[in-house]
């Protein structure tokens, strides 16, 4: 899997748009890139993945770069449930997920 | 759909004993995953199933750590003798196949003591 990087942690005022930077330079051109999520407590909840295209879906979404070596996790509106660990993670072959440390994002009211 | 359920989910043990985890996979999942998550850390890979096979399991410490899925559903993880180091959540996954989206359970909270 490919290493990622991403800050430690960010805040985001409540209503706004979170916007979470991840860079993986590494990453190879059959790789996708996974961002799941993490509350407090709980397992690993799987947000939006992508190859090339940006995505999105009901959760948020993902714009990746042309030349593919850093993407963003936008959450629209973020709420204070939106508060977590998360983790963008270069990978898709048939292993196990490589989890970094993630960015804990703090939704402030 | 239920998702990946696991049992029990706090358990507290003393160093030198035994304990075992069980994971019961999404219905039709043929992949089920064991991962091993220390405070402060991101989720590490244990062991790999596909179906009752094991597909990786090279970051299994294997002189305490075991685990079986027999029938390709249901898996169980045991520790046989706990150190302090194994405090840890563990987590189970699965997904459909290989390579695809892993949907995980809640995890068991493990402290030896």
């Amino acid at each position: 899997d490919a290493k990622t990087t991403q800050p430690p942690s960010m805040d985001c005022a409540e209503g706004r748009a979170a916007n979470l930077p991840c860079n993986h330079s590494t990453i190879s051109g059959n790789e996708y890139v996974y961002w799941y999520r993490q509350i407090h407590s709980q397992g690993p909840q799987y947000i939006i993945h992508g190859l090339k295209n940006n995505e999105t879906n009901e959760m948020a979404s993902l714009i990746i770069t042309e030349d593919r070596k850093s993407s963003t996790l936008i959450l629209p509106h973020a709420t204070l449930r939106d508060t977590a660990v998360y983790y963008c993670i270069g990978g898709g072959g048939a292993d196990g997920l490589t989890f970094g440390k993630g960015t804990h994002l703090i939704i402030q009211p | 759909e239920a998702g990946v359920a696991q049992s029990p989910r706090y358990k507290i043990i003393e160093k030198r004993q035994s304990v075992a985890f069980w994971c019961n996979p999404i219905s039709g999942h043929a992949t089920l995953y064991w991962y091993q998550q220390i405070l402060g850390q991101g989720p590490k890979l244990l062991i790999q199933f596909q179906n009752n096979g094991v597909v990786d399991d090279s970051q299994l410490p294997k002189d305490r750590f075991s685990a079986e899925r027999l029938k390709g559903v249901d898996s169980t993880l045991k520790i046989q003798p706990a150190k302090l180091e194994d405090s840890a959540v563990y987590l189970c996954a699965s997904s459909i196949l290989r390579a695809v989206t892993q949907y995980f359970g809640p995890g068991t909270r493990l402290t030896v003591l």
